[in-house]
């Protein structure tokens, strides 16, 4: 099947914790994205590669960093940096229609 | 910046209402436009897409959307809503200028049987 997958699906930390967030595709797209998605703001983009070994940073990049060493996958870790990193985190693939992971929510106590 | 306006936070019908969800764009040339929806517990998924030519878009599900150049809208419908349309539906918009995608905040349907 191909598709998107991030894993895991629930993730708990604690403060001060540096945690990574996998984000798998098969569909052969060279772009990627991190959103985090907050109720009531919509998805707000966090950074997103065209390509492999190549990223950029999005609107909300701050405490957050990536890398895309493979083309198939783009790992995101919330850093101890972010102030407020409980969210719900989606990663996406494709550059004119993007396709969507399940998401990963990450709780942070 | 370029952003996307969704102009309801929450939509409440009964079944067999119609719906329409209101999404406006800043300018910025050419787009791509999209409905997304997000039934609860379940990931994104798309509804409905616009790239060019008729710019009345059917989906699935029966949702359909008009995108109207003019007022920068891509505004969604269905003419008659079931209780199974409960999610949350988000418009987004690609601008081919700088290949930027945008989300709107989101609005959540609530469809009372």
């Amino acid at each position: 099947d191909g598709g998107i997958t991030q894993s895991p699906k629930y993730l708990f930390r604690k403060e001060g914790q540096n945690v990574t967030l996998s984000c798998e595709q098969n569909l052969n797209h060279d772009a990627m994205y991190w959103y985090r998605q907050d109720p009531g703001q919509g998805l707000r983009l966090i950074y997103y590669s065209q390509i492999v070994n190549d990223f950029q940073k999005g609107d909300i990049a701050e405490g957050y960093s990536v890398s895309r060493e493979k083309k198939e996958s783009f790992p995101l870790t919330v850093t101890s940096a972010q102030k407020n990193p409980t969210a719900f985190y989606l990663c996406a693939s494709g550059t004119y229609e993007q396709y969507f992971g399940p998401g990963t929510r990450l709780t942070v106590t | 910046a370029q952003s996307v306006s969704q102009h309801n936070h929450h939509v409440i019908l009964s079944e067999a209402a119609s719906l329409e969800l209101g999404c406006n764009y800043s300018y910025g040339g050419t787009v791509n436009l999209f409905w997304y929806v997000q039934y609860p517990g379940q990931h994104l998924q798309l509804l409905l897409k616009y790239f060019s030519g008729d710019p009345l878009v059917k989906g699935i599900k029966g949702f359909e959307a008009e995108f109207i150049k003019s007022k920068f809208s891509f505004n969604l419908r269905k003419p008659s809503v079931q209780w199974s349309d409960t999610a949350e539906y988000f418009c987004a918009v690609i601008w081919y200028n700088n290949n930027d995608m945008r989300f709107g905040a989101g609005t959540r349907l609530t469809v009372k049987p």
